[in-house]
Order: C-alpha cells, then sequence, then structure tokens
C-alpha cells in the first residue's frame, strides 16, 4: 500500500525558514517524480514543486522559484521541500504527491497524496 | 503565464448527467487532468491525459478535450460525487491548476 506521511509543518515569522519532509512507502521510490502542492485555507490547489525520481530535473512555481528548493533521498525514500523567506502567502497545507507513471519525463498526474502538513507563517 | 479557468459551482441532481468545463488557451493541445477533493480529504486523480481513467475510479466518470475546453462528465451522478474537482494542464515546465468547481448534488 501506497503511503505519503508529511511531517515539518508549523508556526514560523514572516522572513524564516522551514523544511517539510515526506516519507513514502510502498512503492519503489527512486523511479517516481515527487511533486509538492498546496491549498491555502478555503482556496484551490497550487503546485508548488516537481522533482524527477533521480532528483536530476526539478521545476518549481514561479511564486516560490528562488526560496524554495526541493530534494530527494532515494535510501531513505524521502522527499524534502525547504522553505526559506517565507511570506503570510505561503501559509497553506502543503501535501506530498506521487506521479502515476514511472520515470516519467515531468510530473504531472499524481496518483497518490499525503494527507498534507500545515505551514502558518505570522508574527 | 497559463490559467485555466473553472467556473465556481456546478448542480445536479442524483442519477443525471454532471458536465464540468476547464478553459484554457488551446488547452486541447495538452493534456487535461481532473481531481477530485472532498471535504477534510486529499485530492484524488479521477482522469489523467484527456480520457484516461486511474485504477479504481468508476466508469462514470470520462473526460475529453479539444480546442480551448476541457470537460469532466459525470454520468448517473450520486451523492458521493458531490466535491470539488480541479483541472490540471502541463505548460512550459509547470503544472496549472484550475481555480476547482464545487460540483452540488440536490
Amino acid at each position: 500500500e501506497v503511503q505519503l506521511l508529511e511531517s515539518g509543518g508549523g508556526l514560523v515569522q514572516p522572513g524564516g525558514s522551514l523544511r517539510l519532509s515526506c516519507a513514502a512507502s510502498g512503492f519503489t521510490f527512486s523511479s517516481y517524480g515527487m511533486a509538492w502542492v498546496r491549498q491555502a485555507p478555503g482556496k484551490g490547489l497550487e503546485w508548488v514543486t516537481g522533482i524527477s525520481g533521480s532528483g536530476t530535473n526539478t521545476y518549481y512555481a514561479d511564486s516560490v522559484k528562488g526560496r524554495f528548493t526541493v530534494s530527494r533521498d532515494n535510501s531513505k525514500s524521502t522527499l524534502f521541500l525547504q522553505m526559506n523567506s517565507l511570506r503570510a502567502e505561503d501559509t497553506a497545507l502543503y501535501y506530498c504527491a506521487k506521479d502515476l507513471n514511472v520515470a516519467a519525463a515531468a510530473t504531472v498526474y499524481l496518483d497518490y497524496w499525503g494527507q498534507g502538513a500545515l505551514v502558518t507563517v505570522s508574527s | 503565464s497559463y490559467e485555466l479557468t473553472q467556473a465556481p459551482s456546478v448542480s445536479v441532481y442524483p442519477g443525471q448527467t454532471a458536465s464540468i468545463t476547464c478553459s484554457g488557451d488551446k488547452l486541447g493541445d495538452k493534456y487535461a487532468s481532473w481531481y477530485q477533493q472532498k471535504p477534510g480529504q486529499s485530492p484524488m486523480l479521477v482522469i489523467y491525459q484527456d480520457t484516461k481513467r486511474p485504477s479504481g475510479i468508476p466508469e462514470r466518470f470520462s473526460g475529453s478535450n479539444s480546442g480551448n475546453t476541457a470537460t469532466l462528465t459525470i454520468s448517473g451522478t450520486q451523492a458521493m460525487d458531490e466535491a470539488d474537482y480541479y483541472c490540471q494542464a502541463w505548460d512550459s515546465s509547470h503544472v496549472v491548476f484550475g481555480g476547482g468547481t464545487r460540483l452540488t448534488v440536490l
């Protein structure tokens, strides 16, 4: 059974940093691209970033480029999101999600999602 | 940047057909996907690559994409289908989501 478990969320002041983790199990982690998608309270889905199975290719939304960094440790089946220079508008539930297709060129179709980690940016 | 537009809400009676649309410039030239999200739950992929259903998704869910509009069709809508639905596409190395449509089953 595929499981994705996010951790690391919390309350942080504007300008601060936070690192999210997503522990994956139930599939060959290194074979699949992964993504982070966020959802502000009462709002819609917003794609944040994607990373290929090998970690070689990464993609970022314009709203986070230069502030957020996605990475993965395939030996530990874990996905990370390093978030710096956080702003109030980054407040959201951050979901970790898995690509449907093995070894896809880009992480687009997200077939499994975690329960999310809540990030609140406030003074 | 690329944008996908969805109507905020759609209503349907049980057993009827629900159509949820998503519009974007030359969307038909890209692949569209659809996600269902029920209150308090994580999103779930229901259609990808315009017309394909992931394993476990009922046959009453179908999709199409042509011109500037992608459509999610739910035939014989059930009360359990009441949810928010988001379209998605890939453009210029970015994943784009529509704003979402709330489907109400009357």
